[in-house]
Formats: C-alpha cells, sequence, structure tokens
C-alpha cells in the first residue's frame, strides 16, 4: 500500500532558528516527489519538486534532499521567519497511487515564535 | 498565468441544506480538476476527479456530487447536508498525471 509518513507532527522553533522535516514514503512505481506549504485556512502551495536523480533543490531558505534508495526525504528550513509558520505536506507522485497519482502526508504543522 | 479560484471561503450551513462549492481555472484549457476534503490531522483524500466536460469519477462513496459543466469550472454539491460534511473542501487543477498540482485557497464547510 503506498504511503506517505511525515515526522515529527508538529514542531515549536525560535524565530531564527533552523529545522528538519523529515518525509518517508513507500511509493511505487516514483515519479516525483513535492513539499508543499499551507498556511492556516488555505490551499497548499509548492515549494519544491524533486525527481529520481536529484539529490538536492533549494527553493530561497527552504533547501528539500532525496535519497531514492531510502525513500526519504527531508526539507530543511534555514534562519526561520514567523511567516514560516505554516503545515507542510509532502506529496509524492507515482502510478500506483490514488486516482489523481499523488499520495499525500499528513503534514508537519511547525510554529516560529518570537 | 493560470489562477484558480474557489468560493465562497467559509460556509456555515444547517443540516438538511444544498450544498455548492464553485471552482474555475483561468489560463489553461483541458485541465484535470479535483475536490479534496481535508480533515484535521490527516491527509488529504481525493473525493472527485474529472478529465473533461461532463467526465465525472468519484473515489469515496458520500453525501457529495461533481459537476464540470464548462471546461474550467467544477462544481461540489449536495442535496442535503450532513454534520460528517463538515470540513475544509480544496478544489486543485493539473496539467496531467506526475504534474505540479495547483490548489485553490479552500473552503471551510461548517454544518450546523
Amino acid at each position: 500500500k503506498n504511503q506517505v509518513e511525515q515526522s515529527p507532527q508538529s514542531l515549536i522553533i525560535l524565530e531564527g532558528k533552523n529545522c528538519t522535516l523529515q518525509c518517508n514514503y513507500t511509493v511505487s512505481p516514483f515519479s516525483n516527489l513535492r513539499w508543499y506549504k499551507q498556511d492556516t485556512g488555505r490551499g497548499p502551495v509548492s515549494l519544491t519538486i524533486m525527481t529520481f536523480s536529484e539529490n538536492t533543490k533549494s527553493n530561497g531558505r527552504y533547501t528539500a534532499t532525496l535519497d531514492a534508495d531510502t525513500k526519504q526525504s527531508s526539507l530543511h528550513i534555514t534562519a526561520s521567519q514567523l511567516s514560516d509558520s505554516a503545515s507542510y505536506i509532502c506529496v509524492v507522485s507515482g502510478d500506483g497511487g490514488g486516482a489523481d497519482g499523488l499520495t499525500f502526508g499528513k503534514g508537519t504543522h511547525l510554529i516560529i515564535q518570537p | 498565468s493560470q489562477t484558480i479560484h474557489q468560493w465562497p471561503a467559509t460556509l456555515v450551513q444547517p443540516v438538511g441544506s444544498p450544498l455548492s462549492l464553485e471552482c474555475t481555472v483561468e489560463g489553461t484549457s483541458n485541465p484535470n480538476l479535483y475536490w479534496y476534503r481535508q480533515a484535521a490531522g490527516r491527509g488529504l483524500q481525493l473525493l472527485f476527479y474529472s478529465v473533461g466536460i461532463g467526465q465525472i469519477s468519484s473515489e469515496v462513496p458520500q453525501n457529495l456530487s461533481a459537476s464540470r459543466p464548462q471546461d474550467r469550472q467544477f462544481i461540489l454539491s449536495s442535496k442535503k447536508l450532513l454534520l460528517s460534511d463538515s470540513g475544509f473542501y480544496l478544489c486543485a487543477w493539473r496539467s496531467g498525471l506526475n504534474t505540479e498540482a495547483f490548489f485553490g485557497q479552500g473552503t471551510r464547510l461548517t454544518v450546523v
């Protein structure tokens, strides 16, 4: 069964600190992995996309990594800001997923405190 | 550029009343359209998807239905709402499988 597990479920850090969010998946066959940011009460917005051959990709203060062998991905946030408070959802795309080809993680709820 | 509009943003409806949530996409043609429900602490659940006008596929049996009267319009409906229909509903579009999903702003539905 295709699954995407994210950890931690929630995280609280002080403004300016770094943090790393984890995503483990069992989706097969694998096409790509995306990290989405979802502000409270809003729709998710894509941050990064990782394909099978990519190990690292950055988008400003966000850096995603992918280890296709161990089926793990991480999202590292550097020098966190209050606006980073949101849920971060890992989404794996592959033909083995649902009818939409997507398997969603439950998200990590990140709170940045001043 | 492509944009997706979803409305209303919030809705409070009594049990037994009808529902109509609308989603429209601009700047693209023949998109794949999706309705999801997001419950607290759970991942997004696919409710309906459509690959063309009048073509609707349902993923889970429920009290809801969907329609696609125009190429870039997707509507989520119910004839009689249940308390269990409360939740956060998201519309999304994609150009094809394995492509990025673009989400609307969501509708917070509360059935009272």
